[in-house]
């Protein structure tokens, strides 16, 4: 079975602290995703990375950063963290086969900036 | 707006009753997959359909696809208080992006 890990499952931070969110996938996927979710708009993609140092902005990369050292850890930045970045955020990495993506997900971490 | 749009937004029924969810989206797509998440976890994956399906089915799941109408429907028959959760379809373009809906928020009751 597929795993995807996150560092933690809840989160408080203050106000312009940095925050560090971890992501460890153990099947050797290329593609990694970060999303937050917010009640009533669904999943929204932050950055992607299809590759090692590799990484795209998504949807709403304002206000984060990401990094890919190695292909099974894909960190979430927040450089300075803000009230309106209170969400949880799920961590996925994702098989291509086929003409097939099927992502997979983490548990995700629920994260309060004060 | 997103890709996905499902319908209900909520559903409440009984256990044994089954339930229909609905997704529309805007755009031609390759295949389109329902995922399921319980409350405060990750999402997982429960089926996909291609884009020269019509129907599919797995286990008490059924999802049917009508591209003319930009449409699909997920059942699930005999539903039981485990289904308890939020459903979402995810469509995918030619382009690299999976794309998800708000979900639907199904409740069961014992």
């Amino acid at each position: 079975d597929v795993k995807v890990t996150q560092s933690s499952r809840y989160l408080v931070k203050r106000t312009g602290e940095k925050v560090f969110l971890e992501c460890v996938q153990d099947m050797d996927h290329e593609n990694m995703f970060w999303y937050r979710q917010d009640p009533g708009l669904g999943l929204r993609l932050i950055y992607f990375s299809y590759d090692v140092k590799m990484k795209e902005k998504g949807d709403i990369p304002e206000g984060y950063s990401v990094s890919r050292e190695k292909k099974e850890r894909f960190s979430l930045i927040l450089e300075s963290a803000s009230t309106n970045q209170t969400s949880m955020y799920l961590c996925a990495s994702s098989l291509f086969s086929s003409g097939v993506e099927t992502q997979y997900f983490g548990p995700g971490t629920r994260l309060l900036v004060l | 707006s997103q890709q996905g749009e499902e319908d209900p937004q909520a559903l409440s029924i009984q256990e044994g009753e089954n339930a229909t969810m609905n997704c529309s989206y805007k755009t031609s797509i390759n295949n389109l997959q329902w995922y399921r998440q319980n409350s405060g976890r990750g999402l997982v994956h429960l089926i996909l359909i291609r884009s020269n399906e019509r129907e599919k089915h797995s286990g008490r799941l059924r999802v049917t696809l009508d591209t003319s109408k930009k449409s699909s429907s997920l059942l699930i028959t005999a539903s039981r208080a485990a289904d308890t959760a939020s459903y979402f379809c995810a469509t995918r373009t030619g382009g690299f992006k999976t794309i998800f809906g708000a979900g639907t928020r199904l409740f069961v009751k014992a």
